[in-house]
């Protein structure tokens, strides 16, 4: 059963425009929700975070929006740029349902930023 | 800040040996180590957690006497692939948590496992 779910594999984006990647998860229990980065061959990123209390968190181009009643969270990147091109996993972690943190990912989409 | 080195980053091992991977958190204390694996064009498995000074918690399914690991210091764990089949040829990647987010995980660059 997976918890985390990306739907889409991939994505495929004009330089300059916005990209938006979604994560969807199952376990109310989730409180707390990463994005990572990963290119291949190289250990994952860590690129943006959010908490359950929050429905929004800024950095730069990237924008981590989470909808907790929809059990959804999207990842924006605007404007994308040809270097963003990678795959992008969302993580969650139940904090205090005593599993230390660990995270369970998604099995990632993979952006393709054309110029 | 927050940097995770992996040694070695890729490695070729014939069958039966044992192989040895460290991981090491370079500017902070690490007090979790997670070690996960990836197969070709899927996601992470975590394989197990591990805290400084204690005995590592496996994924089910997960053969603790076949991966061994240590976690003797804040900035430092390995991982022993013992007696090493070309099954166990894998990319391995660490992380640790302890970094300047409490619960972000900061993961290696990995490490690229052959076993012929």
């Amino acid at each position: 059963d997976q918890q985390v779910k990306q739907n889409s594999p991939s994505l495929s984006v004009q330089e300059g425009r916005i990209s938006i990647l979604n994560c969807d998860y199952t376990n109310s229990m989730f409180d707390y929700f990463l994005w990572y980065k990963k290119y291949p061959a190289e250990g994952p990123t860590f690129l943006i975070s959010i908490s359950s209390i929050k429905d929004k968190n800024e950095d730069g181009r990237f924008t981590v929006f989470l909808n907790k009643s929809a059990k959804h969270l999207s990842l924006h990147i605007v404007p994308s740029q040809p270097g963003d091109s990678a795959v992008y996993f969302c993580a969650a972690s139940a904090m205090y349902g005593g599993s230390q943190g660990n995270l369970i990912f998604g099995k990632g989409t993979k952006l393709s930023v054309k110029p | 800040g927050a940097v995770v080195s992996q040694h070695p980053s890729w490695v070729i091992c014939k069958s039966g040996t044992s192989v040895k991977i460290e991981c090491r958190s370079l500017d902070f204390q690490a007090t979790t180590m997670f070690w996960y694996r990836q197969f070709p064009k899927q996601s992470l498995m975590l394989m197990a957690t591990s805290n400084e000074g204690s005995k590592a918690t496996y994924e089910q399914g997960v053969e603790k006497d076949k991966f061994l690991i240590n976690h003797a210091s804040l900035t430092l764990s390995t991982l022993t692939v013992t007696s090493a089949h070309p099954e166990d040829s894998s990319f391995y990647i660490c992380s640790a948590q302890g970094g300047g987010g409490v619960y972000t995980q900061y993961f290696g660059p990995g490490t690229r496992l052959t076993v012929l």
